[in-house]
């Protein structure tokens, strides 16, 4: 059964640091998405992870994934206030099971000026 | 597109009462899953579907029931809420077959109260 934990739970910032949130699962999954949540709204979604050793980026935010390790991280480079929400990562498997993800517990991101 | 779409927004039931939580996508997705969304939890598996005619459970499947008739559908059904499944319910649809723009697109929820 996979298991997904994050690091931090909660996170608050300054404005213009760089930090990174780590998301570590127990078993093999062959996918790891990452998503972001605003209060009261939905889920968006912001990378899929599908490979070892893949980096994606957007904007401020860089994703990672080693599956040797177990890990994957987003990395926010220069933060700004606009980036203040809840991360979620999510591992997942093919095949048959492609609809189901199991999801860390989230990290709370604050960004403060 | 509308994307995925779910009915009601908000809902409000008393313990013992029945409800059909609506969901469905216009993306002709395969794949179709239900999250229960709880504070400090992160998102739940309830149910999940690989096409139409084929359910299987999730993490915390006991109290709901799905049923997958067409691509388009899903809908989650609570057979005698109770408070425990007091929730923000989120509806999920995603690709079948693999590749770097595959994700899972979420609805926009369905916050569940139940006294």
């Amino acid at each position: 059964e996979l298991k997904v934990e994050q690091n931090p739970l909660f996170l608050s910032m300054q404005e213009g640091k760089n930090y990174t949130i780590y998301c570590n699962y127990s078993t093999t999954s062959d996918r790891l998405y990452w998503y972001r949540q605003d209060p009261g709204k939905s889920l968006e979604s912001l990378f899929v992870l599908l490979s070892n050793g893949a980096v994606k980026q957007e904007g401020r935010l860089m994703a990672s994934l080693d599956t040797k390790a177990r890990l994957s991280t987003l990395h926010i480079t220069a933060a700004v206030h606009d980036l203040s929400a809840t991360y979620f990562c999510a591992g997942g498997t093919g095949g048959t099971s492609y609809g189901k993800l199991t999801f860390g517990q989230g990290t709370i991101l604050t960004v403060h000026p | 597109n509308a994307g995925v779409t779910q009915t009601p927004k908000f809902q409000v039931l008393k313990t013992g009462q029945s409800m059909t939580l609506q969901c469905a996508q216009d993306m002709n997705h395969e794949y179709m899953s239900w999250y229960r969304q709880d504070p400090g939890m992160g998102l739940r598996l309830i149910h999940y579907s690989v096409g139409a005619g084929i359910t299987d459970q999730g993490e915390v499947p006991n109290g709901y029931n799905v049923s997958r008739s067409t691509t388009e559908d899903f809908p989650l059904r609570l057979l005698s809420a109770a408070p425990s499944q007091t929730s923000v319910y989120f509806c999920a649809s995603s690709y079948s077959k693999s590749g770097s723009k595959e994700t899972q697109y979420f609805g926009p929820g369905t916050r569940l109260l139940v006294l």
